[in-house]
């Protein structure tokens, strides 16, 4: 059966700090991998997703980046955080293809303070 | 346009009913989905439509689809205080061979005693 982790669960970084949250998926391969944000009572936003690996889009100009370095390993990255980087991030992933069900990760508390 | 909209708070009482609804505006939309997430998890698929059906049943869960007005509901039949969460509905849209979810903002459900 597929399963996708993600890590670190919770993180409290500085303003101006480094970021990468990393996930990965198990008992598939060739994935769609996508992170989404969701903020304080907010809903859910498609951050990045990603067809293949090295093929990333962006869904929206912001301070963060993603790669895909390996098949089934998704990376968000931020080279300084920002105040409002603070939200819940979910990784998620999909069969390859349109209209199949995406799954996503437990999630990941970031805190910039 | 993307967009997603649904009530942000229900509050029903154990063993009635619950009705999310949720509006959606591309009518390319496919499929059709609805997450549940309790606090501090992800998104656990609770149950999808595909865009040609009018009604969905899995248990105690009822989907109704009314494409013409582009409306989705969720009905949770003996709402129990385990459904006590946040509940999402989403539309896929087709982009470059993979899913695109657009997340409306979540509707909590609180149930009482």
């Amino acid at each position: 059966s597929q399963t996708i982790h993600q890590w670190p669960a919770t993180l409290v970084q500085p303003v101006g700090s480094p970021l990468s949250l990393e996930c990965t998926v198990e008992g598939t391969s060739n994935p769609n991998l996508y992170w989404y944000r969701q903020a304080a009572g907010r809903g859910l936003q498609l951050l990045f997703y990603s067809v293949g690996i090295g093929q990333i889009s962006s869904e929206v100009p912001q301070n963060l980046s993603a790669s895909r370095p390996q098949d089934r390993q998704f990376i968000l990255s931020s080279k300084k955080l920002l105040l409002s980087d603070s939200g819940f991030y979910l990784c998620a992933w999909s069969e390859t293809g349109y209209g199949n069900t995406i799954y996503f990760g437990e999630g990941s508390w970031l805190t910039v303070v | 346009g993307e967009d997603v909209e649904q009530s942000l708070f229900l509050s029903v009482r154990e063993g009635d009913s619950s009705v999310i609804n949720c509006t959606y505006t591309d009518s390319s939309s496919t499929y059709l989905y609805w997450y549940k997430q309790e606090p501090g998890a992800g998104l656990q698929l609770l149950t999808y439509i595909f865009s040609n059906m009018d009604m969905k049943q899995d248990q105690r869960l009822t989907v109704l689809l009314n494409k013409k007005d582009k409306h989705l509901s969720l009905r949770i039949a003996d709402t129990q205080t385990g459904d006590s969460a946040i509940y999402f509905c989403a539309e896929d849209i087709l982009t470059g061979g993979g899913n695109k979810l657009t997340f409306g903002t979540g509707t909590q459900l609180k149930v009482e005693l």
